[in-house]
């Protein structure tokens, strides 16, 4: 069974700062990674999709990398700023029963503060 | 329209009521799920309809009813539940293809309360 793992569980840094966030997953047949956002209480907004041929994803100061070969995943925020605080989760898309709708198998996410 | 709108944000519920929670995307998706997130943790797969049937029931009481009118809404039935059933019901669609790579549309959840 597909295991996600995210480290560190949580982060606390000062505004500015850049930030890696890891997330590392047990089987590598894996047709893709997504990284979402979710605020206190709310749902999820996805913020990187990365395909199980792709290297890496980015979005505006979100870059995604993925080597599925060693099974891992980073999310790098460039200067984090305090709108960033959130839990930041990873699930990756598991073949599922030979449909492709797949799995989503998500990580406990990572917990991130940035102060001002 | 990109977005999953799940209504109502809030619901407090009675151990003896009926109430309903609402899905609805306009984005084509065909496959629809209804996840289940308690605090702290990552959310859990309930149930899947991929092309308005039941694909996936990942073993749910049945005091917990799903239902998909049509390709846009689906709805999540809700009678005699308990107080640990309350949680974060979040809803997500997904196009469903060939090749399958395609990522997952969350809405923004009903957070219910079973007293």
């Amino acid at each position: 069974k597909q295991e996600v793992t995210q480290i560190p569980a949580a982060l606390s840094v000062p505004e500015g700062e850049n930030l890696v966030l890891n997330c590392s997953f047990t089987d590598s047949a894996i047709y893709n990674l997504q990284w979402f956002r979710q605020d206190h209480g709310k749902g999820l907004t996805s913020l990187l999709l990365i395909q199980s041929s792709q290297r890496e994803q980015t979005s505006g100061r979100l870059n995604a990398s993925l080597d599925k070969s060693s099974g891992r995943s980073t999310l790098y925020i460039a200067a984090s700023q305090p709108g960033d605080s959130a839990t930041y989760l990873c699930a990756v898309k598991d073949p599922r029963r030979g449909s492709t709708l797949g799995r989503l198998y998500f990580g406990r996410g990572t917990q991130l503060t940035v102060w001002p | 329209d990109t977005e999953v709108t799940q209504t109502p944000k809030h619901l407090v519920m009675g151990m003896t009521n009926k109430k309903s929670l609402k899905c609805e995307q306009h984005m084509g998706h065909r496959a629809m799920y209804w996840y289940k997130q308690k605090a702290k943790k990552p959310p859990e797969l309930m149930f899947v309809y991929s092309y308005e049937k039941l694909s996936i029931n990942e073993s749910v009481p049945s005091r917990f009813s799903p239902e998909c009118p049509n390709s846009s809404l689906l709805n999540l039935h809700l009678h005699a539940l308990q107080p640990e059933d309350s949680a974060l019901y979040l809803c997500a669609s997904s196009q469903i293809g060939q090749a399958p790579n395609y990522g997952y549309t969350f809405g923004s959840g009903t957070r219910l309360t079973v007293v």
